[in-house]
């Protein structure tokens, strides 16, 4: 069965870049069909999106994010990459990868898209 | 982007108890809503997507409802592991929300 890994360095210093990874591990990331995203949740807060990853290495951002964030595929590795630049305290959260699936209504031919497997998540502190 | 407002924020309420959350999306999304249980230190687990269809594997007591703006995850008889935070999330635009989460607590 798919599992879904976060890893980081725990604490990253403010105005460094913050690097994460999420390692697939029981299938391979390669497969379609699916997307693969980031959302992390900051200190007795809700859960914020930053973003997705598509297996055509295509790219979409939370606009309030889109100028520092980077996301990528590792398919060689089977891992997701995030990386987040000039981080502050706000960057302080529990950080998920996820991977989304749809189901595929053919009455209105539409597919509504839903994540359906997540890692356990990664604490991260932004902390001098 | 869409802002998606859940209510009530927080609530207290007993084993077998009958539970509703509601989600509101400020402008109209079909059922392109799901909803999502978060116990601390465990991973957000799916529920509900497309507003009403059950996740494989979710107990039946479970139930999504809703249309456009207006959208409802209902407990029908609340369990002890049912205790938990639940999010809404919309994926009509591709720049995805979260709702703020209802908290259920033990009355």
């Amino acid at each position: 069965q798919l599992q879904l890994q976060e890893s980081g360095p725990g604490v990253v210093q403010p105005s460094q870049t913050l690097s994460l990874i999420c390692s697939v591990s029981g299938g391979s990331l390669n497969r379609g069909g699916f997307y693969w995203s980031w959302i992390r949740q900051q200190p007795t807060k809700g859960l914020e999106w930053i973003g997705n990853i598509y297996d055509t290495g295509s790219t979409y951002y939370n606009p309030s994010l889109q100028s520092r964030v980077a996301m990528s595929v590792d398919m060689s590795k089977n891992q997701l990459s995030l990386k987040l630049i000039a981080v502050t305290a706000a960057d302080t959260a529990v950080y998920y990868c996820a991977r989304a699936s749809y189901y595929y209504d053919r009455n209105v031919i539409q597919k509504y898209w839903y994540f359906d497997l997540w890692g356990s998540g990664t604490l991260i502190t932004v902390s001098s | 982007d869409i802002q998606m407002t859940q209510s009530p924020s927080s609530l207290s309420a007993s084993v077998g108890d009958r539970v509703t959350i509601t989600c509101r999306a400020s402008q109209s999304i079909g059922t392109y809503l799901n909803w999502y249980q978060h116990k601390p230190g465990k991973a957000p687990r799916l529920l509900i997507y497309a507003a009403s269809h059950l996740q494989s594997g979710v107990p039946s007591w479970f139930s999504g409802s809703g249309s456009d703006t207006d959208f409802t995850l209902t407990i029908g008889s609340l369990q002890p592991e049912d205790f938990a935070t639940y999010y809404c999330q919309q994926t009509y635009s591709p720049s995805l929300t979260f709702g703020g989460g209802t908290s259920v607590e033990v009355k």
